[in-house]
């Protein structure tokens, strides 16, 4: 399985930008580099994903290093609501009789507190 | 605008009981997966189902069984629970399983075995 590592935790002030970083150095050519957030008693919610351009959305960003090795995910301005858990993930391929299917592999991710 | 629905939301079970958990999507996706998360882990997959009438095992299968009897239905049922099975358990659904499609969650089904 393709492995990640982030941080297990991150503060930051509301209203600041926010930086969460995450490394695979173990990625492949085709793996797209996906982000989701668990916000407390919730399923986990998609945030955004990349391949090798750096990426907006009205979410996020996602800044990929060149060597795609690691990339950062960067909320631009932290507010309380955006306190949760965050996953960077990369998407495993599974064999299947019909073709392929996906798994998500999700680690234990970074906690974000966000204070005032 | 539903999504992803899971029911029941909370359920207690005792030791050998078996129960359904249902998920119910409504985006029309093909592919459908459950996962547990266990306290201050990540999601680990259990099964997965890559359209109506067909089920695969995903790395923790064992204790439980699946059906996709319908494209907007997935089950994921307990023929005897134990303890060890006490989790919080999701249900994601995709549209098309290509590596830039995102999986949508429901808010979970907590499970706890006495």
């Amino acid at each position: 399985d393709a492995k990640t590592t982030q941080p297990n935790s991150m503060e930051s002030n509301e209203e600041e930008p926010v930086h969460l970083p995450c490394n695979h150095s173990t990625i492949s050519g085709t793996d797209y580099i996906h982000w989701y957030r668990q916000l407390p008693s919730q399923g986990p919610e998609y945030v955004i994903h990349g391949l090798t351009s750096n990426v907006n959305n009205r979410m996020a960003s996602l800044a990929i290093a060149e060597d795609r090795k690691s990339s950062t995910l960067i909320l631009h301005r932290a507010t309380l609501r955006d306190a949760a858990v965050y996953y960077c993930i990369l998407r495993d391929v599974i064999i299947i009789n019909t073709g392929t299917a996906s798994k998500l592999t999700f680690g234990t991710g970074t906690r974000l507190q966000v204070t005032l | 605008n539903a999504g992803v629905t899971q029911t029941p939301k909370f359920r207690v079970l005792k030791t050998g009981q078996s129960m359904t958990l249902l998920c119910a999507q409504d985006m029309n996706h093909e592919y459908m997966y459950w996962y547990r998360q266990d306290p201050g882990m990540g999601l680990r997959l259990i099964h997965y189902s890559v359209g109506e009438g067909t089920t695969a095992k995903g790395e923790v299968p064992d204790g439980y069984n699946v059906s996709r009897l319908k494209k907007q239905n997935f089950l994921l049922g307990l023929e005897s629970a134990a303890p060890s099975q006490t989790s919080v358990y999701f249900c994601a659904s995709t549209a098309l399983d290509r590596g830039n499609q995102p999986q949508h969650f429901g808010d979970g089904t907590r499970l706890s075995i006495l």
